[in-house]
């Protein structure tokens, strides 16, 4: 039974520029979360997909946009790149519900220069 | 808003000497209590699932407890293969969850 996927696993992009990152869940998984984690610090939550609709969203700007695909595969995007998004994303897949324990796949590494 | 505090911020330990890792919550709700094991540059690794006070849970070496305001990963007899970051988060009415800086556990042989 695979696991959450992500890809790719590193990319470097330039101030400005757009990024799209990709997350495949657990099998069996409907819900889908994408986290944000800076060097040192533990995963900060970006939003959360079901049903091919973002349910919760945390603090982070509108250049952060996702979706969802009908086999609950998600992207994460991001616009206008700056210096201060270089980090690890991860993706965590669930089944929707508060007390679901969520999976994390490998990540993607980013770095903006 | 949910806070998630973990303590200490490092922890060296010698092979076979047992130690206890802190995490302090306040949550409105509380739906569940996670620990994650993170090794350097991976996504964090499922450990436990705590969802009420004084449950306690077992796995190898390690022992998660949970009470009111706070949750412990006992650590019993580490190898140098338990070096790692562990992380705690809380899920509170929503199913967000809300992570603490991670405690860096080193294990020299």
């Amino acid at each position: 039974d695979a696991g959450v996927t992500q890809s790719p696993t590193h990319l470097i992009k330039t101030r400005g520029q757009q990024v799209t990152l990709r997350c495949s869940p657990k099998s069996g998984h409907d819900t889908v979360s994408w986290y944000q984690q800076a060097l040192g610090q533990g995963p900060q939550f970006i939003f959360q997909y079901y049903e091919e609709e973002e349910r919760q969203r945390g603090n982070f700007p509108d250049r952060f946009s996702g979706h969802q695909f009908p086999n609950y595969s998600s992207e994460l995007n991001v616009n206008a790149l700056l210096l201060g998004d270089s980090a690890l994303y991860l993706c965590a897949s669930s089944l929707w519900s508060v007390t679901d324990t969520q999976y994390f796949g490998p990540g993607t590494r980013l770095t903006v220069l | 808003e949910d806070q998630v505090t973990q303590s200490p911020e490092a922890l060296r330990l010698q092979e076979g000497e047992s130690s206890s890792l802190n995490c302090s919550y306040t949550v409105s709700g509380l739906r569940g209590l996670f620990w994650y094991r993170q090794d350097p540059g991976k996504g964090p690794e499922f450990l436990f699932t705590l969802y009420s006070a004084g449950e306690e849970k077992e796995k190898e070496r390690l022992k998660a407890t949970l009470t009111k305001k706070e949750s412990f990963l006992h650590i019993t007899a580490p190898k140098p293969e338990d070096s790692a970051t562990y992380l705690c988060a809380v899920a509170g009415a929503n199913s967000k969850l809300t992570f603490g800086k991670g405690i860096t556990l080193s294990v020299r042989p």
